[in-house]
């Protein structure tokens, strides 16, 4: 099963609201990444966030970790259509799996004008 | 710098036939990743590299599938013969250790009739 688990699956809102999607992960982590992906285009990495972090900001995005309840969520504040996209978190793998990512299923975001 | 780069960007071919998707991931990165994303199965890891040596491949589907890296510049990942099941989309990613963040091509989007 995935290492990563994003919840919800999709979402919809209006333009100027806020999404917030949440992610879980089983295993300890150093880091948790989150990226975004806009139809038919490759992923684009948004934030990475440290085990050693609680919160960290990026313009309008605020992604938070909870190392205790091995989770993650990545707010957008003051949506635009523009952040229409399927947003995926990505932990890492590392020890005798190697040093990879494992990413989730994604979380569809759609902003309505 | 370009990014990572693959080619084709579109793939259509018969059933049967061999198929080569190419990547140059980002100067300076010693880490390359290759991924199929599917509405299926969402984004899977194949294959990667470190420093030009496979490090796992435990998610190469089958023995069609192959992958090299002969040098740090290039890559390759090879189905032969095809069916029409491999259609999906191929990523490649590179990053400077597997950690830490992927820059992730445009993707070859591949059809096999």
């Amino acid at each position: 099963s995935q290492q990563g688990e994003e919840d919800p699956q999709a979402l919809s809102i209006q333009e100027g609201e806020n999404a917030t999607m949440n992610c879980s992960y089983k295993t300890s982590i150093n880091n948790l990444q989150w990226y975004r992906q806009n139809s038919g285009r490759g992923l684009v990495h948004l934030i990475l966030i440290r085990s050693n972090e609680r919160e960290k900001h990026s313009g309008r995005l605020r992604v938070t970790l909870d190392t205790s309840k091995k989770s993650s969520s990545l707010l957008i504040t003051a949506s635009r259509a523009a952040d229409t996209a399927s947003y995926f978190c990505a932990t890492p793998l590392g020890g005798a799996a190697g040093n990879k990512l494992t990413f989730g299923g994604g979380t569809r975001v759609l902003v309505k004008p | 710098d370009a990014g990572v780069i693959q080619s084709p960007r579109h793939e259509v071919t018969e059933m049967g036939q061999e198929v080569t998707l190419r990547c140059k991931p980002i100067s300076g990165h010693n880490s390359l990743f290759w991924y199929r994303q599917t509405m299926m199965r969402g984004l899977e890891l194949l294959i990667y590299f470190n420093n030009n040596v496979p490090i796992d491949d435990s998610g190469m589907p089958e023995d069609r599938f192959s992958a090299k890296m002969p040098n740090a510049s290039f890559s390759t990942l090879k189905i032969q013969p095809s069916e029409p099941r491999d259609s999906a989309v191929y990523f490649c990613a590179s990053s400077l250790t597997g950690l830490e963040t992927q820059y992730f091509g445009p993707g070859t989007r591949l059809l096999v009739l």
